[in-house]
């Protein structure tokens, strides 16, 4: 089967800096991609690897490893802003698969 | 470029009731995604369109589900004879043809079935 893994909940402090970590298992893969996505709203994309290090954009990393079948999506500085779910999510072909996400809580 | 768009953004229905949902994707984009999402879940892949052509479909979608893209732009997805179980939000994105670019989503159609 096809499967996503990602802790449901993390909970961080305003200014600090949290990873989320994603583990996979799909019959077929072309990248690792993470998105955000607030309360009633819709996902937005964040990031993107497709090859083994780490990506930065802005205060937000993502890290892959093909050969562990893991990523992770690094936040950093915080901002209440940031509260939010995120998704992994795989390309085994041209559809996404997706993990369960992970909310985003985030105390002053 | 006025993003995904998607209407209604809230349909509520007896449920045995037909019911047609439209999206317009990014102009440009020649890749169109169905995705259902219920509260606490990822969004959980249906069917995607290259230009006019549907190209995969989930199993998730049965008989009672039909999507289109007549002419390679907007699509439309009808449910058929809705059940308590069909109630979640129904997101359409949009893509350009390589596989792993970026989808863009709409906002979502919240379907509610009494």
């Amino acid at each position: 089967g096809q499967s996503l893994e990602q802790p449901s909940e993390v909970t961080a402090v305003e200014g600090a800096i949290v990873q989320i970590n994603c583990t996979y298992q799909t019959s077929g893969f072309y990248g690792l991609s993470w998105y955000q996505q607030h309360d009633g709203g819709a996902p937005t994309f964040l990031s993107y690897n497709a090859l083994d290090g780490l990506e930065e954009t802005g205060r937000f990393s993502s890290f892959l490893s093909r050969s562990d079948s893991y990523g992770y999506l690094l936040l950093q500085e915080l901002q209440m802003k940031d509260s939010a779910s995120y998704f992994c999510a795989v390309n085994p072909s041209y559809q996404l698969i997706w993990g369960a996400g992970t909310k985003l809580i985030i105390k002053p | 470029d006025t993003g995904v768009s998607q209407n209604p953004r809230h349909k509520i229905t007896k449920r045995g009731q037909n019911v047609t949902f439209r999206c317009d994707p990014i102009s440009e984009h020649n890749r169109l995604y169905w995705y259902r999402q219920t509260l606490g879940q990822g969004p959980e892949f249906l069917t995607y369109f290259q230009n006019e052509a549907q190209l995969e479909k989930s199993r998730l979608l049965s008989d009672r589900f039909s999507a289109e893209r007549p002419k390679g732009s907007f699509s439309t997805l009808e449910i058929q004879r809705t059940e308590q179980g069909d109630s979640a939000m129904y997101l359409c994105a949009s893509s350009t043809g390589t596989a792993g670019q970026p989808q863009h989503f709409g906002d979502g159609t919240r379907l509610s079935i009494l």
